[in-house]
């Protein structure tokens, strides 16, 4: 079955840590996205990308890095510089103007 | 320039009564409409999907929506509330005749069912 795939499930990062989250999905779909939800809050966009080797920052960039070297692959880095990464992670795929395909997301916590 | 407003961040319904979440929207462009559920540590699911046929949609669990473009709406209605219709919902809208597909959400709906 096509689907969309995040990992690890659960994450914690130390102060001053890199880490990564994966996204991989084999649906086919063009686009991919990183959204960040905080507790009692709506979906964030961090990054997205339309297609391989190309992407564009949303609304919430600042200490997040990406990459989109394969179509099916669209990893989120959460650097040292993102000072409050405590988050619920959440990564998409579309394609053009179709709905979401959801993965079931990364939560991410500083200890 | 699209835009969602999702009117009531929290509404509360007893169990087998009418669900009604709300859902305006903005477009510069006709829209399509997607209304996603979320359970709690889970990721979005969607429930169904407006992209220009009929303007009435059945979407899964039994929910339905309207499209109902003089008022820019497109609310989701259930006409019987379960206890396991119990979590987060989205409105969101994309613009048709782009290239981008890149959607819009609102901040969500939190439904609770009261036994």
């Amino acid at each position: 079955d096509g689907g969309i795939t995040q990992s690890p499930k659960y994450l914690f990062r130390k102060e001053g840590q890199n880490v990564t989250l994966s996204c991989e999905q084999n649906l086919n779909h063009d686009a991919m996205y990183w959204y960040r939800q905080d507790p009692g809050q709506g979906l964030r966009l961090i990054y997205y990308s339309q297609i391989v080797n190309d992407f564009q920052k949303g609304d919430i960039a600042e200490g997040y890095s990406v990459s989109r070297e394969k179509k099916e692959s669209f990893p989120l880095t959460v650097t040292s510089a993102q000072k409050n990464p405590t988050a619920f992670y959440l990564c998409a795929s579309s394609n053009r103007q179709g709905p979401y395909t959801f993965g079931s997301g990364t939560r991410l916590t500083v200890v | 320039a699209q835009s969602v407003t999702q009117l009531g961040s929290h509404v509360s319904v007893s169990e087998g009564a009418l669900v009604l979440l709300r859902c305006n929207y903005s477009s510069s462009v006709p829209p399509y409409l997607f209304w996603y559920v979320q359970y709690p540590n889970q990721g979005l699911q969607l429930l169904l999907k407006y992209t220009s046929a009929a303007t009435l949609v059945k979407g899964i669990n039994g929910f339905e929506a309207e499209f109902k473009k003089s008022e820019t709406s497109f609310h989701l209605t259930k006409p019987s509330a379960h206890m396991s219709d119990a979590a987060e919902y989205f409105c969101a809208v994309s613009a048709r005749n782009t290239n981008a597909g890149k959607s819009t959400f609102g901040d969500g709906t939190t439904l609770t069912v009261k036994p």
